[in-house]
């Protein structure tokens, strides 16, 4: 059964902090995402990575930046966290089959709150 | 830009109702199609993924059905249960990202 697993699943921090949101899969997927959930928009993809080191730009990547150094985990980080970031973020991980990506597989989701 | 609508956004039905549930998109170029589920405060769980040559796929009691050339997909519920109550989001597959509907958050009542 494949599993992804988030670091916390509420946050509160204030404006300006700097935040880490953490992210493992125990299934050696190649491709992992970050999104965040917002009333009435749905699921946003923020970035995504298809291998270690590597990582591309989603629809909003504007305030946040990632880390992937190990295959297993793809960190999502705001480097000063502001009240309009204030969602839910969810994690995604996924197989690559035939050179298109397979189903994705996510993560229980963390709620943060910037005050 | 594909773009994804669900309609409606919010549903609620008695217990024993068959339902359909709508999604469409503005870009036929679509590699699959997927359906989730999302409980309250949780992740999303797949339900069903249609590939783009694939017309239908069924699980239990759901079916999901797939139009390409006009840019639609339904996903049927038979026999609706209260513990069916949750928000559906369809998904797009382009080739290297899913777009997401808003959702449809449904409620069925005992």
């Amino acid at each position: 059964d494949v599993k992804v697993t988030q670091s916390s699943r509420y946050l509160v921090k204030r404006t300006g902090e700097k935040v880490f949101l953490e992210c493992v899969q125990d299934m050696d997927h190649e491709n992992m995402f970050w999104y965040r959930q917002d009333p009435g928009l749905g699921l946003r993809l923020i970035y995504f990575s298809y291998d270690v080191k590597m990582k591309e730009k989603g629809d909003i990547p504007e305030g946040y930046s990632v880390s992937r150094e190990k295959k297993e985990r793809f960190s999502l980080i705001l480097e000063s966290a502001s009240t309009n970031q204030t969602s839910m973020y969810l994690c995604a991980s996924s197989p690559v089959s035939d050179g298109v990506l397979d189903t994705q597989y996510f993560g229980p989701g963390t709620r943060l709150t910037v005050l | 830009k594909q773009e994804v609508t669900q309609i409606p956004a919010a549903l609620s039905v008695p217990e024993g109702e068959n339902l359909v549930l709508n999604c469409s998109f503005t870009d036929s170029a679509i590699y699959n199609l997927q359906w989730f589920r999302q409980d309250p405060g949780k992740g999303l769980t797949s339900l069903l993924l249609i590939q783009s040559s694939q017309r239908e796929q069924t699980s239990g009691r759901l079916n999901a059905s797939l139009d390409k050339s006009s840019g639609r997909s339904t996903l049927y519920i038979a026999a609706s249960q209260p513990g069916d109550s949750a928000t559906y989001l369809c998904a797009v597959r382009g080739y290297n990202k899913l777009i997401f509907g808003a959702g449809t958050r449904l409620a069925v009542h005992p």
